[in-house]
Formats: structure tokens, sequence, C-alpha cells
């Protein structure tokens, strides 16, 4: 049982570049969300899929993309990448409800020059 | 709409004192409320939530928050800081509103001095 995992861990784009963020859990959650995470201002969640084959945008979703491939897949897409999104990226899933505990994957660490 | 302020951004005590993290939410509907904690260059650990029962709520090593509605309140505290309770945490607002949306506050981090 792995829970939420990620890849990759670290990743160093350029300008312009394009890039797609993994999430997978083996949890049998039905919600999965991603979030960014820059110093100061907490995490903010990018977008979220409350069940599969659903989607919604969070607080910051411009320049991101995101995919529920299948109940376990969540992936986060970066078309044209820009500093602005240089931030450490967290997925989450959570089993169905509000109350329910989110769990957290270990993180990728983005960098865009 | 829902928010969540945590009213300090730094907190320093010395070891074997009181910890009081504060926070602030805003929510239209009634809220799950959590704290969760990060240590440097860690994930995010679940100490503790709030789902409508019990008003004070106990989490893991010694951690507690209660829920005041009235003064839409959260506030974390811990009767003797240890210095492995060094990092950040976070509260966090859930509304059960179909998308299950989640917002969090913007951290506090704890310092802990010998």
């Amino acid at each position: 049982n792995a829970g939420v995992t990620q890849t990759p861990k670290f990743q160093v784009l350029k300008t312009g570049q394009s890039m797609t963020l993994q999430c997978a859990q083996d949890m049998n959650h039905n919600s999965m969300y991603w979030y960014r995470q820059d110093p100061g201002m907490g995490l903010r969640l990018i977008y979220y899929s409350a069940s599969e084959g659903t989607t919604d945008k969070g607080e910051v979703p411009n320049g991101y993309n995101v995919s529920r491939l299948n109940k376990r897949e969540f992936s986060l897409r970066l078309e044209s990448a820009a500093p602005s999104q240089t931030s450490v990226y967290f997925c989450a899933s959570r089993r169905i409800a509000s109350t329910d505990t989110q769990y957290f994957g270990p993180g990728t660490r983005l960098t865009v020059l | 709409a829902q928010s969540v302020t945590q009213l300090d951004s730094h907190v320093s005590v010395s070891e074997g004192t009181p910890v009081l993290l504060r926070c602030n939410y805003s929510s239209s509907y009634s809220p799950s409320l959590f704290w969760y904690v990060q240590h440097p260059n860690k994930g995010l650990q679940l100490l503790l939530k709030y789902t409508s029962a019990a008003t004070l709520v106990k989490g893991i090593n010694g951690f507690e928050a209660e829920f005041k509605k009235s003064e839409t309140s959260f506030h974390l505290t811990k009767p003797s800081a240890h210095m492995s309770d060094a990092a950040e945490y976070f509260c966090v607002v859930s509304e059960n509103t179909g998308g299950f949306k989640t917002i969090f506050g913007a951290g506090t981090r704890l310092f802990v001095k010998a």
C-alpha cells in the first residue's frame, strides 16, 4: 500500500516547455486534488476531481490543465511553463466526504528558468 | 465562500511552555476543519480534525483544538512544547458542497527554543 505517489520528484524546465506531473493513489479514494505550495502562501488549490470523470477549478487554475485518467490517477499538465510556476506541487486524495482526511503525496519540486 | 486566516505567520516558544496557534475561518456551510503539520522538506500529516461531533478535538502528539462557532475559530494548542514540534502548521477548511473544495491557511511556522 504505497498511498499517494507522485512523479517526478524534481524537474527543471525552460520557459515555454511543457510537462505533465503524474499522481496515483492506491486507497480507492474518490476525490483527488492538486495544490501548489509557495513560501508564505500555504497550499493553494489548483484543480480538484470530486470523482472519476469530473474536474473543477480551484483557486489558481490559470496555466494548468488536469486529467482524471481513471479512479487511481490524476495528472497535472503545464502546457507552456512560466517562471511564476516555479513551486512545489502536491497531489492529495480523500475517500469521499469533506470530513475525510486528505492524504498527500511527497511533492514535486519544479523550477522554471 | 470559504476562507481561512492563520493569525500568526511565526510563533516562537521555549521547550516545555504552552503552544497556541490561532486560526479563524469563514464558511457558508457547516465546515469540516483540520490541522496539518509539515516538517522541513517533508509531506503533510494530519494532526486532528473537527467534523461536527465534539467541539474539543484531540490529535496526535498531545495537540488539541477547540471549535468555537460563535468566534469562527479553531485554535490549536499543546500544553508543553517539544523540540520535535518545530514545523509549519496549516489550518484547513473543507465544505461538503459536492466538490469537497478544500482551502488551506497560509501557515504558521513554529519555532521551539531549547
